[in-house]
């Protein structure tokens, strides 16, 4: 059984320039989670989706978009690319109760130049 | 509003000691859950224990445990007989439970562990 799986894994854009990001949540998961991670800090949440809408928001701007898929799949779709947005996405994938686990994907390291 | 601290922001200790990760959290939920998360230098968040705030019992998994303590709002991590394996970063987090919550993280702390 594969676990949460993120593709690419490492992507370099210029600034300006829109980039989507990818996440096939491990099997059985309904729920999936995008985080961000810049170098030496800990992850900040992006967003969550959940039967293909966005359930859950954190503190990031529009430039910042996703979709779900009928699949459980997700992207996350990043517009006008900044140097700052630099860092290590993460995707997580969660199931319902009883079980209520989230495991996290390997992650993709985009850079902006 | 929710929040973890993780003061230490890097320790080193030699191979065979034991250390003490330190995780403070603030809350209003009366239930919620807590982490730990180990992040190798390969990048991958590694899953080591989810702990419900109605459970205050200590967890001891070999040369892991975890002390949480609701009064102090605390649930640190201890491993002992650290091994070179075991340098990574160890991030605290913290989500309410039930239903599909984000999961807020500390900032991290670095442990390497010399040989």
């Amino acid at each position: 059984d594969a676990g949460v799986t993120q593709s690419p894994t490492h992507l370099i854009k210029t600034r300006g320039q829109q980039v989507t990001l990818r996440c096939s949540p491990k099997s059985g998961h309904d729920t999936v989670s995008w985080y961000q991670q810049a170098l030496g800090q800990g992850p900040q949440f992006i967003f969550q989706y959940y039967e293909e809408e966005e359930r859950q928001r954190g503190n990031f701007p529009d430039r910042f978009s996703g979709h779900q898929f009928p699949n459980y799949s997700s992207e996350l779709n990043v517009n006008a690319l900044l140097l700052g947005d630099s860092a290590l996405y993460l995707c997580a994938s969660r199931s319902g109760p009883p079980l209520d686990e989230q495991f996290f994907g390997p992650g993709t390291r985009l850079t902006v130049l | 509003a929710q929040k973890v601290t993780q003061a230490q922001t890097e320790i080193s200790v030699v191979e065979k000691e034991d250390v003490t990760l330190d995780c403070v959290y603030e809350t209003r939920d009366t239930t919620y859950y807590l982490f730990w998360y180990k992040q190798p230098p390969s990048g991958e968040l590694v899953f080591l224990i989810r702990r419900n705030s109605f459970d205050e019992q200590n967890e001891i998994s070999g040369r892991y445990s975890w002390n949480f303590q609701k009064s102090t709002s605390s649930f640190n991590f201890t491993i002992t007989a650290s091994q070179v394996v075991d340098s990574a970063v160890y991030f605290c987090a913290l989500s309410r439970s039930g239903g599909y919550q984000k999961v807020t993280f500390g900032t991290g702390t670095k442990l390497q562990v010399i040989p």
